[in-house]
């Protein structure tokens, strides 16, 4: 049974460009959220995405903007990158009703 | 709103003592509690969560935590601790008091074992 997935594991991008990652989440699941971790600091919350509708929001800018495809699958979109947007970047999977999150490995985006 | 204080950034122990990370919450609806944990360069690993059944939560990894409403605590321990526990550990509460809530999570505690 395969758990969460992401792609890609690093990522260094410049100021003021683009990045997408990605998100498979565990088999089963329907419902995934994304969160930001910046070095010594705990996971906040983006966005999670339900039925391929953003469900509920953090306090980050419109930015950030994400997607779900029918099979469940996620990307996270970060328009016109901040040298602060540097962090780890992780999303996890559930399954509506439940109330367990299940993590991938993350995503490491450096922008320089 | 639902908060989470880890008391400690950083807690050392000798292999075989008692591990204890502390986590307090604050939440207007009854909580839903857990605690990760996170390895060097990975991502998290759920260790234990308490979802009002019983006040005393069995975990993975011989970690054990115990939910304590007139503290607002939810502790986390091991009797003995293992060079392999070296990690970070995160503290969250679910934001809606239930499922499908957003993770609040504490600022985490760097635990380190000595041989």
């Amino acid at each position: 049974d395969a758990g969460v997935t992401q792609s890609p594991t690093h990522l260094i991008k410049t100021r003021g460009q683009q990045v997408t990652l990605r998100c498979s989440p565990k088999s089963g699941h329907d419902t995934v959220s994304w969160y930001q971790q910046a070095l010594g600091q705990g996971p906040q919350f983006i966005f999670q995405y339900y039925e391929e509708e953003e469900r509920q929001r953090g306090n980050f800018p419109d930015r950030f903007s994400g997607h779900q495809f029918p099979n469940y699958s996620s990307e996270l979109n970060v328009n016109a990158l901040l040298l602060g947007d540097s962090a780890l970047y992780l999303c996890a999977s559930s399954l509506v009703g439940e109330e367990t999150q299940y993590f991938g490995p993350g995503t490491r985006l450096l922008v320089l | 709103a639902q908060s989470v204080t880890q008391l400690g950034s950083h807690v050392s122990v000798s292999e075989g003592a008692l591990v204890l990370l502390r986590c307090n919450y604050s939440s207007s609806v009854p909580p839903y509690l857990f605690w990760y944990v996170q390895y060097p360069n990975q991502g998290l690993q759920l260790l234990l969560k308490y979802t009002s059944a019983a006040t005393l939560v069995k975990g993975i990894n011989g970690f054990e935590a115990e939910f304590k409403k007139s503290e607002t605590s939810f502790h986390l321990t091991k009797p003995s601790a293992h060079m392999s526990d070296a990690a970070e550990y995160f503290c969250a509460v679910s934001d809606y008091g239930g499922s499908q809530g957003n993770l609040i999570f504490g600022k985490g505690t760097k635990l380190s074992v000595k041989p």
